[in-house]
């Protein structure tokens, strides 16, 4: 049973630049979430996809955006690359919503800003 | 707005020994409350999670204690191994009111000692 993929693992990028990282969610899971975590920092949300379409934001400018495709799978696009957006970028899925749903996280993808 | 405060940032602890991390939080309509595992260069992983209609849950050497009053929770690990080590966040979620956002601690470097 394959977990959360995430692809690439590594990325280094100009600041300026565009990045699109991809997300895989955990088989039979239909819901994707998008976390940042810097450096010795928790994961802060960005964004939630439920039905491909975004169902909730956190606060992130919109130069942060995202798809989910109809097999459920995710894109999270950064435009305009921040030094500051230096993190690492994480994929969470889980099944439906509501109370009882567990979020499962992928290895996440390094993105470093030069 | 920090919404979950998590204590203390670093622990170091014999092996054999009780590890025991705390988190606060605000929000009451937090209704969801999970603790991630995190190895260095791996995502989080879904340690345990409670619901605020029990004020203890545990799962082999984990346990996690709920004071509702208080707005408070914390996570016990029990015969501390040196694979334990790892970074641990609290998380927190509104489930009840459609909210899957996970508001994360800061997180806990825990390092067992033999």
């Amino acid at each position: 049973d394959a977990g959360v993929t995430q692809s690439p693992t590594h990325l280094i990028k100009t600041r300026g630049q565009q990045v699109t990282l991809r997300c895989s969610p955990k088989s039979g899971h239909d819901t994707v979430s998008w976390y940042q975590q810097a450096l010795g920092q928790g994961p802060q949300f960005i964004f939630q996809y439920y039905e491909e379409e975004e169902r909730q934001r956190g606060n992130f400018p919109d130069r942060f955006s995202g798809h989910q495709f109809p097999n459920y799978s995710s894109e999270l696009n950064v435009n305009a690359l921040l030094l500051g957006d230096s993190a690492l970028y994480l994929c969470a899925s889980s099944l439906g919503l509501g109370l009882n749903t567990e979020a499962f996280f992928g290895q996440g993808t390094r993105l470093t800003v030069v | 707005q920090q919404q979950v405060k998590q204590s203390p940032q670093s622990l170091i602890v014999q092996k054999g020994g009780i590890s025991i991390i705390n988190c606060a939080y605000e929000n009451t309509a937090f209704d969801y409350f999970p603790w991630y595992q995190q190895f260095p260069g791996k995502g989080p992983a879904l340690l345990i999670a409670i619901r605020p209609d029990v004020s203890e849950k545990k799962e082999g050497r984990f346990t996690i204690s709920f004071n509702k009053s208080a707005k408070q929770f914390s996570l016990h690990i029990m015969d501390s191994q040196p694979g334990d080590s790892a970074t641990y966040f609290c998380a927190a979620s509104a489930r009840r009111q459609g909210n899957e956002k996970l508001t994360f601690g800061t997180g806990t470097r825990l390092t067992i000692i033999p």
